[in-house]
């Protein structure tokens, strides 16, 4: 069965701080999909990025970055230099390619993040 | 930008009268789906919808629940005889303009609340 973790519930951070957010997910198959959305306080499910299991490579957009480690079970995602407009719930899931081409989310319980200015 | 759109943003209910959820898929889209979060949880999977037909459910989605797809645009979710338990935000997601894994995208979802 899949699973995804995400440890930390809450975390606060100043304006301008690097953030980290954990990820570590479960799976038995070899191809899977990783994914981060972002929800905001206003409630919507913002799509941040997809990653697949065979695709080890760091990716970085802007002030985002993501670390996706097969050996550890974990897709982190790293926020550099925080803005308060980054405060939101972040949320990582993994999916499991299914024969028909599609496939559903697990998602994690969500990392609140806070920057405060 | 193409968008999930999802009607109405806010419904409050009585227990046990019944309510549909609209969604609006983005248009080239194959695979619909709905989620729902209960207030301050992970979000959780519903229904998944391909060929108008269910390819997927979990065991949250029981016999109070059905989808649809009455036309070409419209994805509803229906609750039967909603149960104070149903209040959440529910969302519809859509994916898939041809085989394999696409994003999903989000609808900005529907807050329920069942009083």
């Amino acid at each position: 069965a899949q699973k995804v973790t995400q440890a930390q519930t809450e975390i606060s951070v100043v304006e301008k701080e690097d953030v980290t957010l954990d990820c570590v997910y479960e799976t038995r198959d070899t191809t899977y999909y990783l994914f981060w959305y972002k929800q905001p306080p206003s409630g919507e499910l913002v799509f941040l990025i997809r990653r697949n299991s065979f695709d080890e490579q760091n990716e970085i957009s802007g002030r985002y970055s993501w670390n996706f480690q097969k050996s550890t079970s974990s897709f982190n995602f790293t926020i550099t230099a925080s803005q308060v407009v980054d405060s939101a719930v972040y949320f990582c899931a993994l999916s499991e390619l299914g024969n028909s081409g599609y496939s559903t989310l697990t998602f994690g319980k969500g990392t609140m993040l806070l920057v405060s200015p | 930008e193409p968008e999930v759109t999802q009607t109405p943003s806010h419904q409050v209910t009585q227990m046990g009268q019944e309510v549909i959820l609209r969604c609006v898929p983005i248009s080239n889209h194959l695979y619909f789906y709905w989620y729902r979060q209960i207030l301050g949880q992970k979000v959780e999977f519903l229904v998944s919808f391909y060929n108008n037909e269910i390819s997927e459910k979990s065991e949250i989605f029981d016999d109070q629940f059905s989808v649809e797809r009455p036309d070409g645009s419209n994805f509803t979710l229906k609750i039967r005889s909603t149960k104070l338990e149903d209040s959440a935000m529910y969302f519809c997601a859509s994916s898939g303009s041809g085989r394999g894994m696409h994003e999903a995208f989000f609808g900005q979802g529907t807050r329920l609340t069942v009083v």
